[in-house]
């Protein structure tokens, strides 16, 4: 079945630091990948998404590339910032079924 | 503003009790999903619905059902509360015009005392 591995955390960084979120995937055919953000005491956003290979999804200075070759949806940011402290969550949607990763917790300190 | 509305966004209820919770997908998508949060097990996917129908089960526990009603709205029933139930329950749909996406709601904090 469909599965999606993220990287333990929790993931400490200062502010301005660059970030690295690894993601990778087990995936029948060709599914549609997504990176969901939960910010301290609220609900799942959708952060951004790639439907097909090497797509950019890309939003609020985050990016993650689909890369079909070594199933992977890494996200990335240049430069991150107190306000990106959160649980962030890779997923992916095959046959309209959502599977989630377990979920990395970011802290930035400032 | 995801367009799927939750009810309650928070509930406090005693073990034993039953409790209801609500989901209205957005405008125009067909599929609802219900997910469990807890501290200890992350995202837990319990069951999914389309157009009125179920589609696929999770990790639901038969104390748990759900049901999707002809307007396309869908209530998950909670019986038999234990202290374990307490959570963060999220509903989420998609549909034709959704783009693939599946949208989530802001959730409903259950604690059971």
């Amino acid at each position: 079945g469909n599965s999606v591995t993220q990287m333990e955390g929790p993931v400490t960084l200062s502010e301005e630091a660059f970030l690295t979120i690894n993601c990778t995937y087990t995936a029948t055919g060709y599914p549609s990948l997504f990176w969901y953000v939960q910010y301290p005491g609220e609900g799942l956003q959708l952060l951004l998404k790639a439907t097909k290979a090497d797509d950019k999804g890309s939003n609020k200075g985050f990016e993650a590339t689909y890369r079909k070759e070594t199933t992977s949806f890494h996200l990335e940011k240049g430069s991150v910032q107190v306000s990106d402290s959160a649980v962030y969550f890779c997923a992916l949607i095959g046959a309209q079924k959502l599977v989630f990763g377990q979920g990395t917790r970011l802290t930035i300190n400032p | 503003d995801s367009g799927v509305t939750q009810t309650p966004k928070h509930l406090i209820t005693a073990t034993g009790q039953r409790v209801t919770l609500r989901c209205s997908p957005r405008s125009g998508d067909l599929s609802v999903y219900w997910y469990q949060q807890s501290l200890d097990q992350g995202l837990q996917f319990l069951i999914q619905y389309y157009n009125g129908e179920e589609r696929a089960k999770g990790n639901i526990l038969e104390r748990f059902s759900a049901q999707q009603f002809p307007d396309l709205h869908s209530e998950l029933n909670l019986s038999s509360l234990e202290l374990g139930d307490s959570a963060l329950y999220f509903c989420a749909s998609t549909g034709p015009y959704s783009g693939n996406t599946i949208y989530f709601g802001e959730g409903s904090w259950l604690t059971v005392v």
